[in-house]
């Protein structure tokens, strides 16, 4: 079936320093892709998100870039804070009804003060 | 405008109890989803509604089931709870293939 792969589980760096989460997807109808995070005992959060007909997208110190050839999409963390340590999940989705949301399995990020 | 709400918050049972997780959205969103959440894992999707009326099993069915009341509100039912289902819960809304909103879960115990 479908998948989305997400790398590494868990990533630790040194406040400052950037951060980079990898997904790749399975499926060539999706279309859409969102980063959620999601900070302790509390459910995830969009951070941001990107479209099939865009190749990359900044919101301040974060950005994301899609590669739909390889079927890669990244998540680009620049000028770490200790806040920004939690978990992140990428996802897939395709718009063509029903579920088809997919997402990766999470990455663990501990940015060290 | 809460978003989604889910209840209740924490909730301890007895293996064989049952209870209902209680989700609503107030964003008019067709789709709505259930997830759990083991210590240190991913999402996993227990079963979904792509629209009022509908249900669909997820990767995780087994033991539970869903009902889509409204276009608000959608329950998941724990008929007689086991140490397995020990889990976070979260319930989740979406126009279908785009952002998903989600509550602040319920975390279960099952002794």
């Amino acid at each position: 079936g479908e998948n989305v792969e997400q790398h590494p589980s868990t990533l630790s760096v040194q406040e400052g320093d950037s951060a980079v989460i990898k997904c790749t997807y399975s499926d060539s109808a999706s279309n859409y892709f969102p980063w959620y995070k999601q900070e302790l005992g509390k459910g995830p959060q969009l951070i941001i998100d990107i479209r099939s007909n865009v190749g990359e997208k900044k919101d301040q110190r974060i950005a994301v870039t899609l590669n739909k050839t390889a079927k890669h999409f990244s998540l680009h963390i620049t000028e770490t804070q200790p806040e920004d340590s939690a978990v992140y999940f990428c996802a897939a989705s395709a718009n063509t009804g029903g579920f088809k949301t997919i997402f990766g399995a999470g990455t663990r990020l501990f940015v060290k003060a | 405008n809460a978003g989604v709400t889910q209840t209740p918050k924490f909730q301890v049972l007895k293996t064989g109890q049952s209870m209902t997780l209680q989700c609503a959205q107030d964003m008019n969103h067709n789709s709505m989803y259930w997830y759990r959440q083991d210590p240190g894992m991913g999402l996993r999707l227990i079963y979904y509604s792509a629209s009022e009326g509908t249900t669909d099993k997820g990767e995780v069915p087994n033991g539970y089931n869903v009902s889509r009341l409204n276009k608000r509100e959608f329950s998941l039912r724990l008929e007689s709870a086991a140490p397995s289902q020990t889990s976070v819960y979260f319930c989740a809304s979406e126009v279908v293939g785009e952002t998903q909103y989600f509550g602040p879960g319920t975390r279960l115990l099952v002794l």
